[in-house]
């Protein structure tokens, strides 16, 4: 049984859009979020994250959105560039020290010139 | 260059021909964990070792085994190898003990078919 559910597998956005990336988990005991992303031939590689007694952290172009009381995140990439295409995963654990990942089923975004 | 490295890159075997996939990080990282990356499951962790001798079943330990004789290294065995263990398989690292760098460090991924 999936913790972590990302319900969109693939998403396509024209280059310079906003890319907006949704993940929905379901154990109340996650309390840290992460976002990876993958290029093909690649492994995963870290992105950016989140506590849980944040609603929102940035980083350049990426903002990851936490709304606990849904168990929802949201990443966001403001402004898609073609480099962005990739396969996103959302991950969780229960806590900063946590040593075990659940991971979404990933999105693949792609962005059109 | 700190990385994690995974040898093979890609395997084709079949069904019961024991094989062992490598991996190897220059971190000096105490936990090491190993995924299968599914269609429409993304990644699943198999085992982990939280430390040299300590290890612990994941979520799809099956058919699989592990050990963790030198911090470096954590090879994945596949003693009877399935078809249904055909994927994609990562291995990660993770220097644990909290601080900014808390996240976990992917190898390049081993494609394994077994027919």
């Amino acid at each position: 049984d999936q913790q972590v559910k990302q319900n969109s597998p693939s998403l396509s956005v024209q280059e310079g859009r906003i890319s907006i990336l949704n993940c929905d988990y379901t154990n109340s005991m996650f309390d840290y979020f992460l976002w990876y992303k993958k290029y093909p031939a690649e492994g995963p590689t870290f992105l950016i994250s989140i506590s849980s007694i944040k609603d929102k952290n940035e980083d350049g172009r990426f903002t990851v959105f936490l709304n606990k009381s849904a168990k929802h995140l949201s990443l966001h990439i403001v402004p898609s560039q073609p480099g962005d295409s990739a396969v996103y995963f959302c991950a969780a654990r229960r806590g900063f020290n946590d040593y075990k990942l659940s991971f979404g089923a990933g999105t693949t975004v792609t962005v059109r010139a | 260059e700190a990385q994690v490295t995974q040898n093979p890159r890609y395997l084709i075997t079949v069904t019961g021909k024991k094989l062992t996939v490598t991996c190897s990080q220059n971190m000096n990282h105490e936990y090491m964990s190993w995924y299968r990356q599914d269609p429409g499951l993304g990644l699943r962790q198999i085992y982990y070792s939280m430390n040299v001798e300590v290890t612990d079943k994941g979520d799809v330990p099956e058919g699989y085994k592990v050990s963790r004789k030198e911090k470096r290294n954590f090879p994945l065995i596949l003693e009877s190898p399935s078809p249904n263990q055909t994927s994609l398989y990562f291995c990660a690292s993770f220097p644990g003990g909290g601080g900014p760098y808390n996240e976990q460090f992917f190898g390049p991924g081993t494609r394994l078919t077994v027919l």
